[in-house]
């Protein structure tokens, strides 16, 4: 059975550092793997898709990595702003369809001014 | 138009009543799924539509019962629900069976059953 893990559970990060957050995942049969942010009692918003085949993908600030043999995925945010402030969570699908995505525990990050 | 409209946003709801969440979207995605996620615990997948059928039932009691009139629609109706069923519960939808595709969430219903 799949698992995803994100370590720390809470992070804060004075404006303007760039930051890593962490995924891991015990099954590298993974067909792509996800990150998304949620606002507290909002929807999760997608932020990044990694294909199996890909290593990363960038959008804006944002860069995601994904090395598959080793179950691990980083979210980079460079010059974090206080709007960077909510719980990102990452998923993996190990499964042809979104029907069987796994999410990890989340990291709720604080990016304080 | 990438949303996910879900209403209402915010349900109280008592242990006798009956009411239903609605879901809609227009993005032509053939693919919708109802997600539970209780305080600081990540979505845990309920049931998806896949052209209109369903295509998955994670086990979820039958006092949840899921409806798909046609493929913008999804709606989860709601009967002699217990306390501990009060959590966000987040629509979604993608394009069915293509690895890759993103997958598009509501902002949510806030149910609390009292």
């Amino acid at each position: 059975k799949q698992e995803v893990t994100q370590i720390p559970a809470a992070l804060s990060v004075p404006e303007g550092e760039n930051l890593v957050l962490n995924c891991s995942f015990t099954d590298s049969a993974i067909y792509n793997l996800q990150w998304f942010r949620q606002d507290p009692g909002k929807g999760l918003t997608s932020l990044l898709l990694i294909q199996s085949s890909q290593r990363e993908q960038t959008s804006g600030r944002l860069n995601a990595s994904l090395d598959k043999s080793s179950g691990r995925s980083t979210l980079y945010i460079a010059a974090s702003q206080p709007g960077d402030s909510a719980t990102y969570l990452c998923a993996v699908n190990g499964d042809f369809g979104n029907e069987k995505l796994t999410f990890g525990t989340g990291t709720r990050l604080t990016i304080i001014p | 138009d990438t949303e996910v409209t879900q209403t209402p946003k915010h349900l109280v709801m008592g242990m006798t009543n009956k009411k239903s969440l609605k879901c809609e979207q227009h993005m032509g995605h053939r693919a919708m799924y109802w997600y539970k996620q209780k305080a600081k615990k990540p979505p845990e997948l309920m049931f998806v539509y896949s052209y209109e059928k369903l295509s998955i039932n994670e086990s979820v009691p039958s006092r949840f019962s899921p409806e798909c009139p046609n493929s913008s629609l999804l709606n989860l109706h709601l009967h002699a629900l217990q306390p501990e069923d009060s959590a966000l519960y987040l629509c979604a939808s993608s394009r069915p069976g293509t690895a890759g595709e993103k997958l598009f969430f509501g902002s949510g219903t806030q149910l609390s059953v009292l």
